[in-house]
């Protein structure tokens, strides 16, 4: 069965500090990957997907990139946060054009 | 544009009755699908149920099942004899091929579902 795994859990960063989530799937091959934020008792906003290794497409353009160094790794970056980049990080998988996507736990970032 | 829009913000219900929650959706796209997640308090994002814009019939999976009606563009969830476990957000999300071949979830604001002992 598959599986997705995030971490870390829980994140407080300072402003103006690097920031490396990671996302990677087990138990499928040449999954389509997502990043979503979800703010405070708001829905999910798609940051970034990924087709395939190093494809990666931004649906909004902002502070933090993407990248896809392997088939079943995802990883959400910047390179300086806001305090705006607060939020619920959440990255998914899906397989087909209109197929379910399944979520991982998430990552809590809040930035001080 | 695609558009998902579920316009009741919270929800109060009795255990062990019926609940509906509604989800409206705007495409022009012929094939879509729908879905509907849960999202307890932890925040992990959990999938219920799933219906294609070709389906003849309404899906269903356990306790829930998703009463759509292609014409009137709704995709309602039913939560049959609500149990405590059941309070959480609920988002309605709608994936459209016109979006590309990404499959990417258009979500709607969420409906926050509280279950009375």
């Amino acid at each position: 069965s598959q599986t997705i795994h995030q971490w870390p859990a829980t994140l407080v960063q300072p402003v103006g500090s690097p920031l490396s989530l990671e996302c990677t799937v087990e138990g499928t091959s040449n999954p389509n990957l997502y990043w979503y934020r979800q703010a405070a008792g708001r829905g999910l906003q798609l940051l970034f997907y990924s087709v395939g290794i190093g494809q990666i497409s931004s649906e909004v353009p902002q502070n933090l990139s993407a990248s896809r160094p392997q088939d079943r790794q995802f990883i959400l970056s910047s390179k300086k946060l806001l305090l705006s980049d607060s939020g619920f990080y959440l990255c998914a998988w899906g397989l087909e054009v209109t197929d379910t996507q399944y979520f991982g736990p998430g990552t809590r970032l809040t930035v001080l | 544009a695609q558009k998902i829009t579920q316009t009741q913000p919270g929800m109060f219900v009795q255990e062990k009755e019926a609940v509906t929650l509604d989800c409206t959706y705007d495409t022009s796209d012929p094939s879509y699908g729908l879905f509907w997640y849960k999202q307890p308090s932890s925040g992990e994002m959990i999938f219920l149920i799933y219906q294609g814009s070709y389906d003849q019939q309404n899906a269903t999976e356990g306790r829930y099942s998703l009463n759509f009606q292609k014409a009137r563009k709704s995709a309602n969830l039913v939560i049959s004899a609500s149990q405590l476990g059941d309070s959480a957000m609920y988002f309605c999300a709608m994936s459209c091929e016109d979006r590309g071949s990404q499959g990417n979830l258009i979500f709607g604001k969420g409906t926050k579902l509280s279950v009375k002992p």
